[in-house]
């Protein structure tokens, strides 16, 4: 089965600086990639995917990720983070053939002032 | 429904009991997932479905997790024999199996407490 790897399990910040959480797959087939949200206390949010077609696509809340094909990678990034991103962010990967869907393990963003 | 509907939303029960989660995913998606997530972990894959069978169960941690889905719609984890360990969020997904519209909508989860 496919797997992911975050490789940061927490990231601090401070508000309005530039972040990166990283995100490797690894997978035998082809694969679609999601970024999801999980703010203190609710359910899982869609904050991007990678379907097909251009490499860098854009989120909500300021948010992209760039699909790296050649690394096996889809790293997050947003130029400047507010406080209200205080937040765990999972990166997902599933399988095109029959939906088939893996989390990786997380990494907390916290932003602080 | 609008969206993934899990209940109960909490499940206190003592340990050696058995339990059973309910998931009722969007109208019309063909597939749908379980998953586990403990605090301060990812969700962890137990089992997905695709129309009414389990097309990957090898999440499932041991013969007391059990999931069906017998109409292709709702679906329900079952837990024989409840220990501590099993104490954790459980999260139920569903998505249309379609290559423009793929993507996975959760329910807010049942939080299950072995005591």
């Amino acid at each position: 089965a496919q797997s992911v790897t975050q490789l940061d399990s927490q990231v601090p910040v401070f508000e309005e600086a530039p972040v990166e959480l990283r995100c490797n797959y690894s997978s035998s087939v082809s694969v679609y990639l999601f970024w999801y949200v999980q703010y203190p206390n609710q359910g899982l949010q869609l904050l991007l995917k990678y379907l097909s077609g251009s490499t860098l696509v854009k989120g909500i809340n300021g948010f992209e990720a760039e699909f790296n094909k050649s690394q096996t990678s889809f790293h997050l990034r947003k130029p400047s983070v507010h406080i209200s991103d205080t937040a765990e962010y999972f990166c997902a990967v599933m399988r095109e053939e029959n939906n088939d869907m893996r989390f990786g393990a997380g990494t907390r963003l916290t932003v602080k002032p | 429904g609008a969206g993934v509907s899990q209940t109960p939303s909490n499940k206190v029960t003592e340990k050696g009991k058995y339990v059973e989660l309910r998931c009722d995913p969007i109208s019309g998606h063909t597939a749908l997932y379980w998953y586990r997530q403990s605090l301060g972990q990812g969700p962890e894959f137990l089992i997905y479905f695709q129309g009414t069978g389990a097309a990957d169960d090898s999440g499932l941690p041991n013969d007391r997790f059990f999931a069906v889905r017998p109409e292709g719609s709702v679906s329900t984890l079952k837990i024989q024999r409840t220990e501590r360990g099993d104490s954790a969020v459980y999260l139920c997904a569903s998505s249309l199996f379609a290559q423009t519209q793929t993507e996975a909508f959760f329910g807010q989860g049942t939080r299950l407490t072995v005591v």
